[in-house]
């Protein structure tokens, strides 16, 4: 991958709420894109994968979207929790698909 | 299955000072990648490894050296410590780096080098 970037670095919300994490992508050949879910002082841990040839993909409480148009992927967590704080990292594979570019991530403080 | 395990957790080097991070995995994975993460950044690729014996450069292998002699195993070696090698140390690994195939990361070293 080129560049994989994030708008906000932290995104404060209240329990309950609805999160948007949003990634901005360079490489249109890019196949699919991953996000990771990194708690404080643990390993990151996969949270949901999206192949480029889907717009959307949902999982529990999660839901990915791309646009390919813009080259942007966002990471909706619905009625957001206090476990839900974390940093969340976008990725995508690199060319050959045996390693990913991680973005920089997002920092999501979710206050009961 | 323990997953991924990685030792120390934690550990101060003196500047010059060598030391070997171990990296463990039970899941019969092929794939095993070191990343190591600054404070507030994202993850950048040290070395991966796409099967016993078999290792590949990644974004920042300089003042690094891994090894895969079996599945398993994946150690990183420091051979002469720089403060700018503090860092977090994270190992993962996967079955194949393909489409759908998540990689599990270990807990993480944290390295401090003064």
């Amino acid at each position: 991958g080129e560049n994989v970037g994030l708008h906000l670095p932290t995104l404060s919300v209240q329990e309950g709420d609805n999160s948007i994490i949003n990634c901005a992508y360079s490489n249109s050949a890019s196949d699919y894109f991953i996000w990771y879910k990194q708690e404080s002082g643990k390993g990151p841990q996969f949270i949901i994968d999206i192949r480029s040839n889907m717009d959307k993909r949902q999982g529990q409480r999660v839901t990915v979207l791309l646009n390919k148009t813009v080259k942007h992927l966002s990471l909706q967590i619905a009625a957001t929790q206090p476990g839900d704080s974390a940093v969340y990292f976008c990725a995508e594979p690199n060319s050959g698909y045996s390693t990913l570019t991680f973005g920089k991530g997002t920092m999501l403080l979710v206050s009961p | 299955n323990a997953g991924v395990t990685q030792t120390p957790k934690f550990r101060i080097l003196k500047i010059g000072q060598s030391m070997t991070l171990q990296c463990t995995q039970d899941m019969n994975h092929n794939y095993m990648y070191w990343y190591r993460q600054d404070p507030g950044m994202g993850l950048k690729l040290i070395y991966y490894s796409v099967g016993a014996g078999i290792t590949d450069k990644g974004e920042v292998p300089n003042g690094y050296n891994v090894s895969r002699s079996t599945t398993e195993d994946f150690p990183l070696r420091l051979e002469l410590a720089a403060p700018s090698q503090t860092s977090v140390y994270f190992c993962a690994s996967s079955y194949a780096g393909e489409w759908g195939d998540e990689q599990y990361f270990g807990p993480g070293t944290r390295l401090t080098v003064t």
